[in-house]
């Protein structure tokens, strides 16, 4: 979507080491999300926030760990990459309010 | 948490056909959205559908909230509607955001 964008796109990176997602927003929306996508289970919600410097964990927050110092970033951090970290890894964006998610392309992560 | 719960988890249909996905939920909850996943992987919200029923073009969308379950209806399907059709529910936290909780999908599939 044009109002969210993750960056890279796809990354391969060797097990131990530490990598960073970014998710940055146009929207001025409130709400941001982390998402891991695997086969066989769905999207699971990994951290979110609900506003500058405010964070909580997800379902599957062992591992990583976020941060968002402005409004339009989001950043996820793999603290010490492992192989059972290699997924799809998704970013939403919520308004405040009745609305729907709007979700970024996605990143996917390999980790070898 | 709550359980999500769609079915079929895989469709098949002929270029023209109707369909209906199912999607069962848990627990009482506050949001309740719709995502189609394409062959690209790129996620499209299709509904935020709490309650009642809602209509988009050929696709339309009923949750009868105090039952805890959504249908998606797709009609005379095309090739492009291929792919796989997430439903999503949440209920407002404290931060005032909703942390989507996905089922693990209907792969669709619709062959010329």
């Amino acid at each position: 979507d044009a109002g969210i964008t993750q960056s890279p796109r796809h990354k391969v990176t060797e097990t131990g080491t530490p990598v960073t997602l970014r998710c940055h927003q146009t929207e001025n929306h409130r709400y941001m999300y982390w998402y891991r996508q695997d086969p066989g289970h769905g999207l699971r919600l990994i951290h979110y926030s609900y506003g500058v410097k405010d964070t909580d964990k997800g379902e599957v927050s062992d591992g990583y760990s976020v941060s968002r110092s402005k409004t339009e970033d989001f950043l996820l951090t793999l603290e010490s990459a492992t192989s059972s970290q290699t997924s799809v890894y998704f970013c939403a964006i919520s308004g405040t309010g009745v609305t729907g998610y709007t979700f970024g392309s996605g990143t996917r992560l390999t980790v070898v | 948490g709550i359980q999500v719960e769609q079915s079929p988890p895989d469709l098949i249909l002929q270029e023209g056909a109707n369909s209906t996905l199912r999607c069962n939920f848990s627990d009482s909850v506050n949001n309740l959205q719709w995502f189609h996943q394409n062959p690209w992987g790129q996620l499209i919200n299709l509904f935020y559908i709490p309650s009642g029923t809602k209509q988009n073009g050929r696709l339309s969308a009923t949750t009868v909230a105090t039952e805890r379950y959504s249908l998606l209806y797709i009609s005379s399907s095309q090739t492009t509607d291929s792919g796989v059709y997430f439903c999503a529910v949440g209920i407002l936290s404290g931060a005032g955001s909703y942390q989507l909780t996905f089922g693990k999908g209907t792969k669709l599939s619709v062959i010329p």
